[in-house]
This record gives structure tokens, C-alpha cells and sequence, in this order.
């Protein structure tokens, strides 16, 4: 079975500046995605990035971008420029790669991020 | 506008009642999914369907049922419903194939208290 693990269940960060979320995994998989997803106080969960264990490449969007270390199976979120509207709970997710059957999402904890003015 | 939609927003119901949450999505996703998010423990898996006409058990399937008569439509029913199934139930789809396959896309959520 697959685990996720954040160990920071609250952050704060100052407007403008740069913050990092961790999030370890544990899984005998050699095919995955890796998901981060945001849930503000709307309550709505938004797909922030997504990364294939398969890339090298680190994914990036906008401001977001992940350190991926398939050996370490660290998968950390990085948000630069943090904006007021990016206070949320961050969630990271594990899903096996799938192929023709369904995928299941294993959440961690969550992390609350809070951008002060 | 594209996506899921659930309903009702949030509903209180008392303990042995019945109760069906409903989901709708517009997306043709194949896939359909039902999580509950409880406080300190992510979202847990409920039951979810690759297709219509097949579901399957998630994480923590006891107590609620599911059906999937069409593409679009995923609803959860709780059949006697009882004070631990308090919490926030959300709905997802993806689709099997694509640019993005596997991604989880969710709906608003419904707010469920069992007294």
C-alpha cells in the first residue's frame, strides 16, 4: 500500500516571497503520478501541477513548480511570489499509474498555507 | 461552464435516515470517483466507477452504495445513515486517456452532519 506523508501542517509566508511545501512517499511502484492539489476556504479542490515518475523533467506552472526525487521519493511544492490568494490547505497525492483501470488517489495530511500581507 | 456538480450543498440528516448525494458531470470523463474528507485525514477513497455500468469499493466503502446508469451521473447513496459518516463528500472524474489521463478533476463538495 502506498503512504503520503506531509510533515508540516501549517506554513506561513510573507506576500511576494518564496515558500516550499514537503511531501515524502512510500511505494514499491515504478510507474506513478505524483498531484499536489489546493483547497481553499471555498472549499473547491483545484489541481495545482502534476508530475509522471517516468519525467526527469520537474514540473512547473506559473509560479508552481515541484522538486521531484524519485530516489528519495520526495515530491516538494515550491510557490514563488506567494499571493494573498494562495492561502489554502495544499494536499499531495500518489496515484499508480492505471493504464485501462481506475486511479486511485492516496492523500496526505494536508498543509495550510497562510500568505500575510 | 464545464465540470461536476453536487448536490445539495450541505444537508443535515438524522441518524438512520437515508440519503443520496448526488453528482453530474459534463466532461464525458470516463471514470467517476467518491472521497470523503474528514479533519487530519485527507481525502479517503470511497467507491469509484471506470465506466458506466461497473463500480468498485475504495478505502472505506462500508455503509454507502453507488450506481452508474449513464456517463454522466455517479450518485452516493447511505442506506441508514449514522453519526460517523459525518463529513465532506466530494466527487471526481478523469478520463482514462488523453493529454492529462488519470487526472482528478472534483466538484464542489457536500456538507453531510448525521445527528
Amino acid at each position: 500500500a502506498q503512504t503520503v506523508t506531509q510533515s508540516q501542517p501549517e506554513m506561513s509566508v510573507q506576500e511576494a516571497e518564496t515558500v516550499t511545501l514537503s511531501c515524502t512517499y512510500d511505494t514499491s511502484e515504478n510507474n506513478y503520478y505524483l498531484f499536489w492539489y489546493k483547497q481553499p476556504p471555498s472549499r473547491q479542490m483545484i489541481l495545482v501541477i502534476r508530475q509522471e515518475a517516468y519525467k526527469q523533467q520537474n514540473a512547473t506552472e506559473n509560479r508552481f513548480s515541484v522538486n521531484f526525487q524519485k530516489a528519495a521519493k520526495s515530491f516538494s511544492l515550491k510557490i514563488s511570489d506567494s499571493q494573498l490568494g494562495d492561502t489554502a490547505m495544499y494536499f499531495c497525492a500518489f496515484m499508480k499509474h492505471a493504464g485501462t483501470s481506475y486511479g486511485k488517489l492516496t492523500f496526505g495530511q494536508g498543509t495550510i498555507l497562510t500568505v500575510h500581507p | 461552464i464545464a465540470g461536476i456538480t453536487q448536490a445539495p450543498t450541505s444537508q443535515i440528516l438524522a441518524a438512520g435516515r437515508r440519503m443520496t448525494l448526488r453528482c453530474t458531470q459534463d466532461m464525458r470523463h470516463n471514470a467517476m470517483y467518491w472521497y470523503r474528507q474528514d479533519l487530519g485525514l485527507g481525502l479517503r477513497l470511497i467507491h469509484y466507477s471506470n465506466t458506466a455500468g461497473t463500480t468498485g469499493k475504495g478505502e472505506v466503502p462500508d455503509g454507502y452504495s453507488v450506481s452508474r446508469a449513464n456517463t454522466d451521473d455517479f450518485p452516493l447513496t447511505l442506506a441508514s445513515a449514522v453519526p460517523s459518516q459525518t463529513s465532506v463528500y466530494f466527487c471526481a472524474s478523469s478520463q482514462l486517456a488523453g493529454p492529462a489521463p488519470d487526472t482528478q478533476y472534483f466538484g464542489p463538495g457536500t456538507r453531510l452532519t448525521v445527528l
